[in-house]
């Protein structure tokens, strides 16, 4: 069964301090991997979208990594701040179809002044 | 510039009611999709759309009804709603499937409560 799974569940950190959310998954074939971010009350929005071939990307603060042979993907966040408190979901797309998308249940971040 | 947008925002209905959620849209995509999140679980798939009159069922559609007469629209209807349809529902719209590596964009969310 294709499945996506994030660790940790939850996760407190300091401002300005740096972490790492990580996501496992059996989706097979794979198409991509996303991260989203999802603040509390909207709707997700995307940070990164990985491909086969890429095993790094960046947006800004936000790193993501991925690694396809051991179907890991982790996302860095470097020194954050209290706006980076949200839901960080993966998703991995499924190659032979064009619409189905694989959810992560979230790692919800906390950011501690 | 409203991107896309849901209505309502919150919603409590009775057992057994017919409720409607409006999806709107103005990037003329030609995807869309309607999902529920609930606590703990990730975003679940109810239906989707390929295109204008396109409509096919996703992860988990008993209950619920959809149309796409216009490309900028996607309703959905719980014909007869049940408490286990209490849930955070998001609509999302796509130039493309999730094939070819097109970001889905999501609305605010509609927070329905079935009493």
């Amino acid at each position: 069964k294709n499945q996506v799974e994030q660790s940790p569940q939850s996760l407190i950190i300091l401002e300005g301090k740096n972490c790492t959310l990580q996501c496992n998954y059996t989706v097979s074939p794979f198409s991509n991997l996303r991260w989203y971010k999802q603040d509390t009350g909207r709707g997700p929005v995307s940070l990164t979208i990985m491909t086969f071939s890429e095993n790094t990307k960046s947006n800004g603060r936000y790193t993501a990594t991925l690694d396809a042979d051991t179907k890991q993907s982790s996302l860095h966040i470097t020194a954050s701040q209290l706006s980076d408190s949200a839901s960080y979901i993966c998703v991995v797309s499924e190659r032979d179809s064009n619409y189905q998308l694989i959810w992560g249940a979230g790692t919800k971040l906390i950011i501690k002044p | 510039d409203a991107g896309i947008t849901q209505s309502p925002r919150y919603k409590i209905t009775e057992t057994g009611r017919q409720v409607t959620l409006m999806c709107h849209q103005t990037w003329s995509h030609s995807y869309m999709f309607w999902y529920r999140q609930d606590l703990g679980h990730g975003l679940r798939l109810i239906y989707y759309s390929a295109a204008a009159d396109i409509t096919d069922k996703g992860e988990v559609p008993d209950g619920y009804v959809v149309s796409r007469s216009k490309t900028e629209n996607f309703p959905l209807t719980l014909e007869s709603a049940t408490r286990s349809q209490t849930s955070v529902y998001f609509c999302a719209s796509s130039a493309s499937g999730g094939l070819l590596s097109y970001e889905q964009y999501f609305g605010p969310g509609t927070r329905l409560t079935v009493t």
